[in-house]
């Protein structure tokens, strides 16, 4: 079975400070992990992918297989990134992938 | 870009009807899922399909049913709508890639069974 854990459910920081999203994951295979953001009003998009190993809007996540997490980073959190994310593995299944998300972080920066 | 529609907004329904929730993808991918969107649940996956006439459980199956009966189409079916299935629904779809292909996905559909 697969799973993703996210223990936070918000996240507030200021302006400028850095951010870390937490993200662990649970998978007997070798995991392909994804970061999803969800803008206010807008629809579920994708971030980033462990796989591209590519810094998108200045975040940047490193998969650890021995702690088993896919943490998210930004080293200054700026207005534009208050949004909710989600942390996902992609596994393999019947004839197909199947996404598993996590339950998702709320991330408020406030000036 | 990658256009996946669903085909309403918001729903509302009464208790025990027979919901139709549509969702077309116009880039020919292989792969389509429903999931719903919960607060503090996050999405959790209700059926998905990876062909034509496909489809396999996801973690939260009871209570839904899906079609493909068209590579671009995807229904998602309540056959007795209950209100514990008031939620926000997401389409997805993804091509066939091995497990690294994104999911590109729609608006949602926001059901509020009454």
């Amino acid at each position: 079975a697969q799973r993703v854990t996210q223990p936070e459910k918000l996240l507030s920081v200021f302006k400028g400070a850095p951010v870390e999203l937490k993200c662990n994951y649970s998978y007997s295979g070798s995991p392909e992990l994804f970061w999803y953001v969800q803008y206010s009003r807008q629809r579920l998009q994708l971030l980033l992918r462990h796989i591209s190993r590519e810094s998108i809007k200045g975040f940047t996540a490193d998969l650890n297989k021995g702690e088993t997490s896919f943490h998210l980073k930004k080293p200054f959190a700026q207005e534009e990134d208050s949004a909710m994310y989600y942390c996902a593995l992609s596994g393999l299944t019947g004839g197909g992938n199947k996404l598993t998300f996590g339950t998702g972080t709320q991330l408020k920066v406030e000036l | 870009d990658v256009k996946v529609t669903q085909s309403s907004r918001y729903l509302v329904k009464r208790t025990g009807e027979k919901v139709f929730l549509e969702c077309v993808q116009d880039m020919d991918h292989e792969n389509m899922f429903w999931y719903r969107q919960d607060p503090g649940l996050g999405l959790r996956l209700i059926y998905f399909s990876y062909d034509v006439k496909m489809k396999e459980k996801g973690d939260i199956p009871e209570g839904y049913s899906v079609s493909r009966e068209k590579k671009e189409r995807f229904s998602l079916i309540l056959e007795s709508a209950s209100t514990n299935q008031t939620s926000m629904y997401l389409c997805a779809s993804s091509p066939t890639g091995g497990n690294n292909s994104p999911l590109h996905f729609g608006n949602g559909t926001r059901l509020t069974v009454t």
